[in-house]
């Protein structure tokens, strides 16, 4: 079984809520931090924020006025919700496990998402 | 917000060549820089993180160098599983990602 497994609608039009979970399952849900990722088509990369176990949040300021990161600890799993989603949403997007201190590089990531967003 | 550019963006080579990419951060991120493999139809993959230190289980052929706002990553001698997109990523501040490097033959 994968150690980060997601799921979410993968279809949507415009002014809908993009909602996607991540589910943990190598144990490893508890002392980290988790994000959520986007890849645009053709290449980049973008942080959409993250999550820590007892539900800290930051997210990127060209996001947080439309994105909420929520966790179920009962579960471990976390989950997104993005607003009022546009054509610019269209993105492949995956879970991750952020390692490290201050500042988390991705150690363990979801197979991803697409999320196709239709005008 | 913390800026990566990447050079080149794309890189044309050989198996057995030594291959370096370059990663420019807009402001100092002193040495907190990861490096990240990525292959068509794949989730990237971590190689180095702390511009130097190799994830468990990364080819020692790899190899990362860098503090401020210069990082390089290295492929000493380029394997055919080793053409991919790279990406660095920034973590002083947050998170941002360079726009990635494709090595092709």
């Amino acid at each position: 079984q994968a150690p980060l497994q997601q799921w979410g609608a993968g279809l949507l039009k415009s002014s809908e809520t993009l909602s996607l979970t991540c589910a943990v399952y190598d144990g490893s849900f508890s002392g980290y931090y988790w994000s959520w990722i986007r890849q645009f088509p053709g290449r980049g990369l973008e942080w959409i924020g993250e999550i820590s176990q007892s539900g800290d949040t930051n997210y990127n300021s060209f996001l947080t006025s439309r994105v909420t990161i929520s966790t179920d600890k009962s579960k471990n799993q976390f989950s997104l919700r993005l607003n009022s989603v546009t054509a610019a949403d269209t993105a492949v997007y995956y879970c991750a496990r952020g390692r490290g201190g201050d500042g988390y590089f991705f150690d363990l990531w979801g197979r991803g998402s697409l999320v196709t967003v239709s005008s | 917000d913390i800026q990566m550019t990447q050079s080149p963006s794309t890189l044309s080579a050989s198996v057995g060549d030594k291959v370096t990419i370059t990663c420019r951060a807009s402001q100092s991120i002193s040495g907190w820089l990861a490096w990240y493999q990525q292959k068509p139809g794949e989730a990237p993959k971590l190689l180095i993180y702390q511009a130097s230190t190799l994830e468990s289980g990364v080819p020692s052929r790899f190899s990362g160098s860098g503090s401020g706002t210069e990082f390089t990553l290295t492929i000493s001698c380029l394997q055919p599983d080793d053409f991919a997109t790279y990406y660095c990523q920034q973590y002083n501040t947050y998170s941002t990602f360079g726009p990635g490097t494709k090595v092709e033959v």
